[in-house]
């Protein structure tokens, strides 16, 4: 159990174009999930924390604007990359914590690449 | 700020040989903190928490807080062992809630 799915794994897009990922708990209920940016050879930066119902809460240097987030249901969160640049281009990966659990235990997805031309 | 470090980018080790990833942390209250591995082609998974006090896969790590360190060891290295593994700090309740990694060390377990 508790597998995440994210799609699309892959993605390659114009400059200028919005691009939407989503990132869904398959078998579990997950009120709070987190998106992640992954450069080659790097750690993971914590971009947002998406909770169920509310607004996303943004690390210091990220963009809202330009990286919408969405978590309209217990299964589903969606990372929008709007007006993307190939600055954009990058590994980005979601976690989700299961409902009722107080600790850290994240599931990851399988990460999506974004390229932009 | 809380920060993760460890510091080994790379670690080489042969089959069978000892190994132990590092990883120290910065935070003055009570920390949660876990060791999470990425296989190849795989998706991150968490290997272990210091609150579980388990062996998994053969590997532990003991949480100093004298020394603020959550090194991660095994006895003896397998071939399979090789991959990413991210030592992550975990803070905050409920919505509130943050983990912060490491920037990992790249395992190598060569025959």
């Amino acid at each position: 159990g508790a597998v995440v799915s994210q799609h699309p794994s892959r993605v390659i897009c114009k400059s200028g174009t919005s691009v939407k990922i989503e990132c869904r708990s398959l078998d579990f209920q997950a009120t709070t999930m987190f998106w992640y940016r992954q450069f080659p050879k790097q750690s993971l930066m914590l971009m947002a924390t998406s909770n169920e119902g509310s607004k996303a809460t943004y690390e210091q240097g990220v963009e809202k604007d330009k990286f919408l987030i969405n978590h309209a249901s217990l299964t589903l969160s969606t990372l929008t990359v709007t007006s993307a640049h190939p600055e954009d281009s990058s590994f980005y990966i979601c976690s989700a914590r299961r409902t009722g659990l107080n600790t850290g235990e994240l599931f990851f997805g399988e990460g999506s690449r974004l390229t932009v031309l | 700020a809380q920060r993760v470090t460890q510091p080994e980018k790379l670690l080489s080790v042969f089959k069978g040989a000892p190994v132990e990833l590092k990883c120290n942390y910065s935070y003055s209250g009570s920390p949660e903190l876990f060791w999470y591995v990425q296989y190849s082609r795989q998706r991150l998974q968490l290997l272990l928490r210091h609150i579980s006090r388990e062996s998994i896969k053969g590997f532990t790590a003991d949480l100093n807080k004298g020394e603020t360190s959550f090194h991660l060891k095994k006895p003896f290295a397998q071939e399979e062992d090789s991959a990413m593994y991210y030592c992550a700090l975990g803070l905050g309740g409920g919505s509130n809630y943050k983990l912060t990694f490491g920037k990992g060390t790249l395992l190598t377990v060569n025959p």
